[in-house]
């Protein structure tokens, strides 16, 4: 089966810096997404990585190594609506999104 | 701005009575999809067309229902809701299924409430 694992919930410090883990086993690889969903909020689109290494863009970066099935979103400087849940989904060979459940981040002053 | 827009935010219907949802865009995408997600869950997909092309995933019950009339509209209809129906309804679009055109945009969702 398919499958994405991802921590449940987070707790860091405003100012801090915290990385989210995702493993996953698809059936094929066309690329994988992180998203931001704010409670009672739709997702919103954070990072694509299709091939390996780090993808950096503002304070939010993503990283991929395809062979290992893991990526990691590393949130610099967190600010107080960085609290959300981040959700890992990846693209399978037949293109559909599979996603997990989410990284419920919560930000402490 | 380019968007996605799902009518109602919030929509509240008796056991049984059915429903409409529905979703436009502006993107002028060629793949719509419709998701349910329950809290602290991950979003199910229960459809999705690609242009006209109707495809239902298999997990889908029958009690859901797709329209989409044009490249701009998507419905959603529930015929007969259920109190495990109640969740929030999402609607996305991409501009494709491959060729670097996969990621997906969400509208803000509809809430039901199935009373």
């Amino acid at each position: 089966g398919q499958n994405i694992d991802q921590p449940t919930e987070m707790t860091a410090t405003e100012g801090a810096i915290v990385q989210i883990n995702c493993t996953y086993q698809t059936s094929g690889f066309n690329g994988l997404f992180w998203y931001q969903q704010h409670a009672g909020e739709a997702p919103t689109f954070l990072s694509y990585n299709v091939l390996d290494g780090l993808e950096e863009k503002g304070r939010f970066s993503s990283f991929l190594s395809r062979s290992k099935g893991y990526s990691y979103l590393l949130l610099k400087e967190l600010q107080m609506k960085d609290s959300a849940s981040y959700l890992c989904a990846v693209l399978d060979s037949n293109y559909q999104l599979i996603w997990g459940a989410g990284t419920k981040l919560i930000i402490k002053p | 701005d380019a968007m996605v827009i799902q009518n109602p935010r919030y929509q509240v219907t008796q056991f049984g009575k059915p429903v409409t949802l529905s979703c436009s865009q502006t993107l002028n995408h060629n793949v719509m999809y419709w998701y349910q997600q329950k809290s602290s869950q991950a979003p199910k997909l229960l459809f999705h067309y690609y242009d006209k092309d109707f495809n239902n995933e298999a997990d889908t019950p029958d009690n859901f229902q797709s329209r989409r009339p044009n490249t701009s509209f998507c419905f959603l209809d529930i015929r007969s809701p259920g109190l495990g129906d109640a969740a929030m309804y999402l609607c996305a679009t991409s501009r494709d299924r491959g060729s670097g055109g996969e990621t997906q945009y969400f509208g803000p969702g509809t809430r039901l409430l199935v009373l």
